[in-house]
């Protein structure tokens, strides 16, 4: 159980451009969702916190008209990347917790490149 | 000082050796701590989960906990070349917020 999935699993795009990604709970309701970015050698850095049917909480320094969140299912959460510049190429992760549970289950994460 | 603390490793330990793996974390009010696994390109797989003092033992695996000193242990028993990754520490932010305060993760290489 527990299972989170994300597509795509690796997008290059060129500078401009906009990239969405999926993020889905495959066997459980995901209460919340959180988005993650992690550059090389380093550690994962919290995004923003989605719950369902709610507006993302963005982290400081974040941008939240660049990283658009939603959250309209409580299987289903996605991110856009708008304008995306070569500062964005990153991994991106998603993990996802359901109700009264403090675990977070993550995807398999996107690789992302801007050229 | 750093919310939750690892050494960063290499952490190089023989096969079938224990690699002992810690963490420090400062906010008192946190309740819920996490080991991960993060293989190189991968995302992150949960290990275990520890919520009260005390020691947890899943397979090969036994977490420890210690509130007071606000101190976290992994212990790995008979540790395999597939266990070299990257282990990351997570507590919770000791709000209603769910959050997780990661690590920034401690790399165990099992030499065969």
């Amino acid at each position: 159980g527990a299972v989170v999935s994300q597509h795509p699993s690796w997008v290059i795009c060129k500078s401009g451009t906009s990239v969405k990604i999926e993020c889905r709970s495959l066997d459980f309701q995901a209460t919340t969702m959180f988005w993650y970015r992690q550059f090389p050698k380093q550690s994962l850095m919290l995004m923003a916190t989605s719950n369902e049917g709610s507006k993302a909480t963005y982290e400081q320094g974040v941008e939240k008209d660049k990283f658009l969140i939603n959250h309209a299912s409580l299987t289903l959460s996605t991110l856009t990347v708008t304008s995306a510049h070569p500062e964005d190429s990153s991994f991106y992760i998603c993990s996802a917790r359901g109700n009264g549970i403090h675990e977070q289950f993550f995807g398999p994460g996107t690789r992302l490149t801007v050229l | 000082q750093k919310e939750v603390e690892q050494n960063s490793g290499p952490l190089s330990v023989p096969e079938g050796a224990i690699a002992s793996l810690n963490c420090t974390y400062s906010d008192r009010g946190s309740q819920s701590f996490f080991w991960y696994r993060q293989y190189s390109g991968k995302s992150p797989e949960l290990i275990m989960s520890i919520y009260s003092n005390g020691d947890k033992e899943d397979g090969r695996f036994t977490a420890q906990l210690n509130k007071a000193s606000q101190y976290v242990s992994l212990l790995i028993r008979d540790s395999q070349p597939s266990d070299s990754a990257t282990y990351l520490c997570a507590v919770n932010k000791g709000d209603s917020s769910y959050k997780l305060i990661f690590g920034s993760g401690t790399r165990l290489l099992v030499r065969p």
